[in-house]
């Protein structure tokens, strides 16, 4: 059962469009992240944030933007969708007080640009 | 950086054979290790961990996996496969040091055969 929550979890919309991807967690976690999945290929994360007010860019260059103005909510932003943003955006979570704490995933939004 | 490597994109056994996925990290120090699962228009869920302490970890589901520090490897396996089972699965590994970041495998899909 998710404790944390990714909405839409189904998004086609047009080139040029902005979008923003929810993401929205309930067990206190500092840490939250955000992966793009394609098949075949290893996670890649794009952004992340160890707490409110901290951001940053992950090993893949993406367009997208991100805030931490809630401890809860880690929203992604895209300014103006392009096909090559098609693909899946996995939110997770993981906390702080332990260094061993696995990452608690949502269920993911599958984004199509056409 | 600390690298993942699944051998094997894709494994089929049939249904009550054994399930062996293989996994190896890249790391001068043992990281802590996951395997997740992901089935269809899902998120990831945690299988199962090693941090520290014994090297045979048992998850979720009848699952398992070694912990072998001077093979670098982190096999997962079940004794008796499950159609249930046929899923994609993920090795991942974090920084003992901090845990703040995670390198996951590119996944190795299991298809059981009834």
């Amino acid at each position: 059962e998710a404790d944390i929550y990714q909405t839409p979890r189904y998004l086609v919309i047009g080139t040029g469009k902005k979008i923003t991807l929810e993401c929205s967690q309930t067990m206190g976690h500092d840490k939250m992240y955000w992966y793009q999945q394609d098949p075949g290929m290893e996670l890649h994360l794009i952004h992340y944030s160890y707490g409110v007010n901290s951001t940053e860019k992950g090993d893949l260059s993406s367009e997208s933007t991100v805030s931490r103005i809630r401890t809860e909510h880690f929203p992604l932003t895209l300014e103006s969708a392009r096909p090559s943003h098609t693909s899946q955006y996995l939110c997770a979570s993981s906390a702080t007080d332990r260094t061993n704490s696995p990452l608690h995933f949502g269920n993911g939004t599958r984004l199509t640009v056409t | 950086a600390q690298s993942v490597t699944q051998l094997g994109s894709h494994v089929s056994v049939s249904e009550g054979a054994l399930v062996l996925l293989r996994c190896n990290y890249s790391s001068s120090v043992p990281p802590y290790l996951f395997w997740y699962v992901q089935y269809p228009n899902q998120g990831l869920q945690l299988l199962l961990k090693y941090t520290t302490g014994a090297t045979l970890v048992k998850g979720i589901n009848g699952f398992e996996a070694e912990f072998k520090k001077s093979e670098t490897s982190f096999h997962l396996t079940k004794p008796s496969a499950h159609m249930s089972d046929a899923a994609e699965y993920f090795c991942a590994v974090s920084d003992p040091d901090t845990g703040n970041q995670f390198y996951f495998g590119t996944g190795t899909s299991l298809t059981v055969i009834p």
